[in-house]
């Protein structure tokens, strides 16, 4: 199956700091998604992104399609105690798949 | 708005028993989907479906079976459980190829 190469695989930061995670791939994709998930529950959709060098922001989070169309990266200023979760990305190529990276496990300590 | 629905929430199951586990989504949406997520290993498609009445395979299917006869539900049935199909399952629906909604997830432990 198609591989999304998620880094890093976990990061335990202090409130208060900027992170940044990012998602590789070997194929090009036309479409990335960043997802949260927190314990229990299922993914929630947090940036689209839809055409390469896109920059979008929501909120404290920013993430960008990479000008190869091969990768995209996810940065979170000023974390927070509810940061906390696992952060997914996801990409289309063509057709109605997504192929999802492996997590990135987020842990902000107070 | 419930927006997408799993049951149940958790099942514990022998090998070789069967089971179907429902999807409803509230949102008119088009596309469903199916996935399992496994420790490492992200979320993985099993089966997805276009529309009422259609379904296909996707990444991981062997094992699976699934339904889509009215277009808010979409079943997904394991006729004879393995320990290796053990894991969290995930249903998502779509308005197109796009966003997706994920439901809260069920888990499922083959014994």
């Amino acid at each position: 199956g198609q591989q999304l190469n998620q880094s890093p695989q976990s990061m335990f930061i202090q409130e208060g700091e900027d992170v940044s995670m990012n998602c590789t791939s070997s194929s090009i994709f036309n479409t990335w998604l960043w997802y949260k998930q927190d314990p229990g529950e299922g993914p929630v959709l947090l940036i689209a992104l839809y055409k390469a060098g896109e920059l979008t922001s929501n909120g404290r989070l920013t993430a960008q399609f990479g000008i190869t169309r091969k990768d995209s990266f996810l940065n979170i200023s000023a974390s927070i105690p509810s940061d906390v979760g696992i952060y997914f990305c996801a990409g289309q190529r063509t057709g109605n798949q997504f192929y999802f990276g492996t997590g990135t496990s987020l842990t902000v300590i107070p | 708005n419930a927006g997408v629905t799993q049951t149940p929430k958790f099942r514990v199951l022998k090998t070789g028993q069967s089971m179907t586990l429902l999807c409803a989504q509230d949102m008119n949406h088009e596309y469903m989907y199916w996935y399992r997520q496994d420790p490492g290993m992200g979320l993985r498609l099993i089966h997805y479906s276009v529309g009422e009445g259609t379904t296909a395979k996707g990444e991981v299917p062997d094992g699976y079976n699934v339904s889509r006869l009215k277009k808010q539900n979409f079943l997904l049935g394991l006729e004879s459980a393995a320990p290796s199909q053990t894991s969290v399952y995930f249903c998502a629906s779509s308005y197109g190829a796009g966003q997706q909604y994920f439901g809260p997830g069920t888990r499922l432990t083959v014994t």
